[in-house]
């Protein structure tokens, strides 16, 4: 039930394409749903975040939707750069522990192709 | 944005020494501190919890004896690899959280190679 499973594990898309990459969760304790970004050999960045009083977060090129009966998110790039190619993350957390742990998914390595 | 950082970037030790890692948040007190282990092509595994003047909580599987975390102060942690043996060679990262706790800032991660 602490799981968050995140697909596909990897993906290519062409320059200027969407790039979608999709979570689920099974917790409905989590309230607060994160993407980052990772480069090789670098720290986690935060792209974008969103409760799930809201069902739509847009930050730039990055979209988040959540579907709180599905209990599912997903991570929308416009416009996808060769600059975006790296690995994306998702998490999911929840305050009534107290702890605010991030559960990660598995990752998924874009590839931008120019 | 709030700046997270690591000291030492990357290490290299013999097999059966310690290493220490800090964390340190630059711009804003860090009630909370994470340490995670990623090897390669996989996922951030949480380690601990860390907060300020507390015992740090450690996830299940991990040797509390083995990694030893001190979170000191709000803005300082450290995570001791005592014994170190090639099999804990992995990509260790800290991130904190503040006022947000919802939020983590993460570190830019430090490399440890164990001979």
């Amino acid at each position: 039930q602490q799981q968050v499973k995140q697909s596909p594990q990897s993906l290519i898309v062409q320059k200027g394409g969407i790039s979608i990459i999709n979570c689920a969760y099974e917790n409905t304790a989590f309230d607060y749903f994160p993407w980052y970004q990772q480069f090789p050999g670098k720290g986690p960045a935060l792209l974008i975040a969103i409760r799930p009083d809201v069902s739509e977060k847009k930050e730039g090129r990055f979209t988040i939707s959540f579907n709180k009966s599905a209990k599912q998110f997903s991570l929308h790039i416009m416009d996808s750069q060769p600059g975006d190619s790296a690995t994306y993350f998702c998490a999911a957390s929840s305050g009534i522990s107290g702890t605010y742990k991030y559960i990660f998914g598995t990752g998924t390595r874009l590839k931008v192709l120019a | 944005g709030a700046v997270v950082s690591q000291h030492p970037s990357r290490v290299i030790c013999k097999s059966g020494t310690s290493v220490k890692i800090e964390c340190r948040s630059l711009d804003f007190q860090a009630t909370t501190m994470f340490w995670y282990r990623q090897f390669p092509k996989q996922s951030l595994m949480l380690m601990a919890t860390s907060n300020e003047g507390s015992k740090a909580t450690y996830e299940q599987g991990v040797e509390k004896d083995k990694f030893l975390i001190n979170h000191a102060s709000l803005t300082l942690s450290t995570l001791t690899v005592t014994s170190a043996h090639p099999e804990d060679s992995s990509f260790y990262i800290c991130s904190a959280a503040g006022d947000s706790y919802n939020e983590q800032f993460f570190g830019p991660g430090t490399r440890l190679t164990v001979l």
